[in-house]
């Protein structure tokens, strides 16, 4: 089975602090992406990447960049935390026209 | 703006009847369709995909595609306690676009 593996499952961080949230996975997709949900607001698409070194905008970027230096690993940065990303952050994992692969979740708290 | 539409719910059905879940979404060109399931807590897992007109069955689940009225439902036969969960309709435009999620309607099975 394909994993998809995010480095925390709970974080609690202060406004302000840079946040790095790491995912990895184990299948050589070529496609990776970081989603944040919220009660009532579905999933977000924040940034995705089709390849090494490759990143592209999804629909709510700011505050927000990502790092794709290796084909396994995505992080996504919070450059300066701010308490409305206070959210479950969710990374997923595909190769091209099939579906996604998700990990089980970073859920984020920034006090 | 490419959307997916689906009923939030909650979705109240009784132990072992079917249970039918219905998505619609706006982009003409969509070529794949998926449902994830998601529990409480946890992160979306994929349970089916469908790329073509007609019917899929996978053991107790049915995805039902329809492109001419751009309606994509999953059944759920002989409904579970355990299948209670939030379901995802997902589509995508091509191979190399992200997937467009609903938000998302929640099934209650009733014991």
């Amino acid at each position: 089975d394909v994993k998809v593996t995010q480095s925390s499952r709970y974080l609690v961080k202060r406004t302000g602090e840079k946040v790095f949230l790491e995912c990895v996975q184990d299948m050589d997709h070529e496609n990776m992406f970081w989603y944040r949900q919220d009660p009532g607001l579905g999933l977000r698409l924040i940034y995705f990447s089709y390849d090494v070194k490759m990143k592209e905008k999804g629909d709510i970027p700011e505050g927000y960049s990502v790092s794709r230096e290796k084909k396994e690993r995505f992080s996504l940065i919070l450059e300066s935390a701010s308490t409305n990303q206070t959210s479950m952050y969710l990374c997923a994992s595909s190769w091209t026209g099939y579906g996604y692969t998700f990990g089980s979740g970073t859920r984020l708290t920034v006090v | 703006q490419k959307e997916v539409e689906q009923n939030s719910g909650p979705l109240s059905v009784p132990e072992g009847a079917i249970a039918s879940l219905n998505c619609t979404y706006s982009d003409r060109g969509s070529q794949s369709f998926f449902w994830y399931r998601q529990y409480s807590g946890k992160s979306p897992e994929l349970i089916m995909f469908i790329y073509s007109n007609g019917d899929k069955e996978d053991g107790r689940f049915t995805a039902q595609l329809n492109k001419a009225s751009q309606y994509v439902s999953l059944l759920i036969r002989d409904s579970q306690p355990s299948d209670s969960a939030t379901y995802l309709c997902a589509v995508m435009n091509s191979g190399n676009t992200p997937l467009v999620f609903g938000k998302g309607t929640r099934l209650s099975v009733i014991a």
